[in-house]
C-alpha cells in the first residue's frame, strides 16, 4: 500500500524560528512535492523535486527552501518563520513518468502555526 | 496563468445525487484530476480525465469538456461517508504540475 508520511501532524513555532518539515515516501517515487493548503485558495505548489539533490521552484517558493538528500525523503525548510506561513502543509509523491497520467499520493499534512 | 473555479459548499441528502462543477482557464491543459479529502486527512485520488466524455467508476463519475473548459464530478447514491472536500486539479501541459481549485465541501445529511 502506497504511503507518504509527514513527521508532525501539528506544529507551533515562533516568528523567526527555523522550521523543518519532513516527508518520507515508501514507494520509490522519483517526484516529490510540497504544497500549502489555505481556505479559499486550495493547494499551492511550493517546491518540487524530481530526483535526489534536484529541486524546482513551484508557484509560491518565497520564504521556503527544500532538501532532498535521499530519494525517499523531502524536507521543507522555513529559514525564518513568519505568521503568514501559518498553514496546512501537504507533501506528495509520484512516479517519474512525466506524462499525461501523473497521479500524486499525498501525506496527511502538517498544520503549522507561527505565533 | 491558471484560474480554476468550483463552488465552495454543497449540501445533499443521503441517497441523493450531487454534481460538483469545475471550470478552468489555464495556459496549458493535459488532463483533469478529482481528489477527495476528508477533514484532517490526505487528499485521495478519485478520477482522471484527459479526453472529452464521461468516466464512470462505481458511484462516482467524472465528465470533461475540453472545448468548454468544464468538468463535473457526479456522486450518486450519496452516503454519509461522502461528506468531504472535493478538489478539482488541472495538469498543466507546460510543466506537468497540478493547479488546484479551492475545493468544494460536500455535506451529506440524513
Amino acid at each position: 500500500d502506497v504511503k507518504v508520511t509527514q513527521s508532525s501532524r501539528y506544529l507551533v513555532k515562533r516568528t523567526g524560528e527555523k522550521v523543518f518539515l519532513e516527508c518520507v515516501q515508501d514507494m520509490d517515487h522519483e517526484n516529490m512535492f510540497w504544497y500549502r493548503q489555505d481556505p479559499g485558495l486550495g493547494l499551492r505548489l511550493i517546491y518540487f523535486s524530481y530526483d535526489v539533490k534536484m529541486k524546482e521552484k513551484g508557484d509560491i517558493p518565497e520564504g521556503y527552501s527544500v532538501s532532498r538528500e535521499k530519494k525517499e525523503r523531502f524536507s521543507l525548510i522555513l529559514e525564518s518563520a513568519s505568521t503568514n506561513q501559518t498553514s496546512m502543509y501537504l507533501c506528495a509523491s509520484s512516479p517519474r513518468q512525466v506524462s499525461s497520467y501523473n497521479e500524486q499520493f499525498f501525506g496527511p499534512g502538517t498544520r503549522l502555526t507561527v505565533l | 496563468g491558471q484560474n480554476i473555479d468550483q463552488p465552495t459548499e454543497m449540501t445533499a441528502t443521503e441517497g441523493a445525487i450531487v454534481q460538483i462543477n469545475c471550470t478552468y482557464q489555464t495556459s496549458g491543459f493535459n488532463g483533469l484530476f478529482w481528489y477527495q479529502q476528508h477533514a484532517g486527512e490526505a487528499p485521495t485520488f478519485l478520477s482522471y480525465n484527459v479526453l472529452d466524455g464521461l468516466e464512470e467508476k462505481g458511484r462516482f463519475s467524472s465528465f470533461l469538456s475540453r472545448s468548454k473548459g468544464y468538468s463535473y464530478l457526479l456522486l450518486k447514491e450519496l452516503q454519509m461517508k461522502d461528506s468531504a472536500s472535493y478538489l478539482c486539479a488541472v495538469l498543466r501541459s507546460n510543466d506537468y504540475k497540478l493547479s488546484f481549485g479551492a475545493g468544494t465541501t460536500v455535506t451529506v445529511r440524513a
